[in-house]
């Protein structure tokens, strides 16, 4: 079953510009996780943040979790056409390790240059 | 880093017959992998946990006579789509994990099946 959803589901903007896409989950959770997904590509792992963070970087990635309000923002700054993907967050549970995560509907991200 | 390969990437059958994909863990010893399915334009569904040694534990609504999981070693975990129809025309994918609190995942590249 999907743990919450992606909002907004499709996100197009011009090159430059700063995309933001928001996770919402439903259960506690371990950690969060973000993935980039490519059409008809296999899974790019982007950045672990883990339920005791708040924000975390990496590169042009900025992830910030809220666990009081069970959400998580991914923010891409100064897009690239490169960046157009698919962004999915995916959870696992709080209480095992090694479960499988659960993915959120996802993001569409187009840039244009 | 930890790779997962998947094999076939590809792969085109006729209806009926059974088609068996590939999960090996390149240079990691994985205890657990999962298998999941992705139809297009939407996200990965969990649709099993394949343990070495041991049944898989299969999602609400996946059918366990249809989609055979092996995990014969540490390495291999295979999924057979047996009696393939065209509804199950999808993008599979697998990931493993070395276990550990954070539950690091890593996926392999997916196989797409087309069922004619």
């Amino acid at each position: 079953s999907q743990q919450g959803e992606e909002d907004p589901q499709a996100l197009s903007i011009q090159e430059g510009e700063n995309a933001t896409m928001n996770c919402s989950y439903k259960t506690s959770i371990n950690n969060l996780q973000w993935y980039r997904q490519n059409s008809g590509r296999g899974l790019v792992h982007l950045i672990l943040i883990r339920s005791n963070e708040r924000e975390k970087h990496s590169g042009r990635l900025r992830v910030t979790l809220d666990t009081s309000k069970k959400s998580s923002s991914l923010l891409i700054t100064a897009s690239r056409a490169a960046d157009t993907a698919s962004y999915f967050c995916a959870t696992d549970g709080s209480d095992q390790a090694g479960t499988a995560l659960i993915f959120g509907k996802g993001t569409t991200l187009s840039v244009s240059s | 880093g930890a790779v997962v390969s998947q094999h076939p990437s590809w792969v085109i059958c006729k209806s009926g017959t059974s088609v068996k994909i590939e999960c090996r863990s390149l240079d990691f010893q994985a205890t657990t992998m999962f298998w999941y399915r992705q139809f297009p334009k939407q996200s990965l569904m969990l649709m099993a946990t394949s343990n070495e040694g041991s049944k898989a534990t299969y999602e609400q609504g996946v059918e366990k006579d249809k989609f055979l999981i092996n995990h014969a070693s540490l390495t291999l975990s295979t999924l057979t789509v047996t009696s393939a129809h065209p509804e199950d025309s999808s993008f599979y994918i697998c990931s493993a994990t070395l276990g550990g609190w954070d539950n690091e995942q890593f996926f392999g590249p997916g196989t797409r099946l087309t069922v004619l």
